[in-house]
């Protein structure tokens, strides 16, 4: 299977502690996003690396919040005392800016997704 | 931001055309609109994207105004395995702006037998 993975699928914790969320995205893809989505709600944007540039957060996101992409290529985001608020899906979606015409939006790929439970 | 508006439902029987609107008054010059699909604890799959004007592929089509305030996305003789959330996204490339990517709640589309 070639499209964007993340692991784990699901993941339950109690609130206060930590939790990594990775990503490995389409082996060409020089892109990756992350985004959390709660139920009933369209995927939020967090945050957006372009190789192993992290670019842009969303204004809106906690410093409990950290993502890395160290070399380009799987990327991981962790979530520091996890507060019940943080369950979610927490997605993340890959593109290229080599493959498109390079012109106007990314075409996203999307992964299954991590759907997170803080008890 | 250009945010997204779009009916929170919509039912169709199988075998119709689906017409699926989003409003998007606050477009910016550089955004693009993107449709995405969405089955219950899966991630977005693309659908289709356009600039203005009409894009169709092999699985929809996609119309944009002049003004581009709107779009709609068309799905031909729906079939029950297009029940979904359907998303409309608006934005341009990430590196003029990536917090201007909206999805919005989407349209929650049931095809009836």
């Amino acid at each position: 299977d070639t499209g964007v993975s993340q692991d784990p699928r699901h993941k339950i914790t109690k609130r206060g502690q930590n939790v990594t969320f990775r990503c490995d995205p389409i082996s060409e893809h020089n892109r990756l996003y992350w985004y959390r989505q709660t139920l009933g709600q369209g995927p939020e944007f967090l945050t957006y690396f372009q190789n192993e540039a992290q670019l842009e957060k969303s204004r809106l996101l906690s410093d409990r919040f950290s993502a890395e992409r160290p070399k380009g290529s799987f990327s991981t985001l962790e979530i520091q005392r996890t507060e019940q608020g943080d369950s979610a899906m927490y997605l993340c979606a890959s593109s290229s800016t080599i493959l498109t015409s390079g012109v106007g939006a990314d075409t996203q790929y999307f992964g299954p997704g991590t759907r997170l439970t803080v008890l | 931001l250009a945010k997204t508006t779009q009916p929170i439902s919509m039912d169709s029987y199988e075998g119709q055309e689906v017409n699926i609107t989003c409003s998007h008054n606050n477009i910016a010059t550089n955004d693009y609109i993107t449709w995405y699909q969405q089955f219950p604890s899966q991630g977005p799959r693309f659908i289709i994207q356009g600039y203005k004007t009409k894009v169709t592929n092999e699985v929809a089509s996609l119309f944009i105004p002049a003004d581009r305030k709107s779009s709609t996305l068309s799905l031909p003789r729906v079939s029950l395995s297009d029940t979904a959330v359907y998303y409309c996204l608006v934005g341009g490339d990430p590196q003029t702006g990536a917090n201007n990517l909206f999805f919005g709640t989407g349209t929650r589309l049931t095809v009836i037998p």
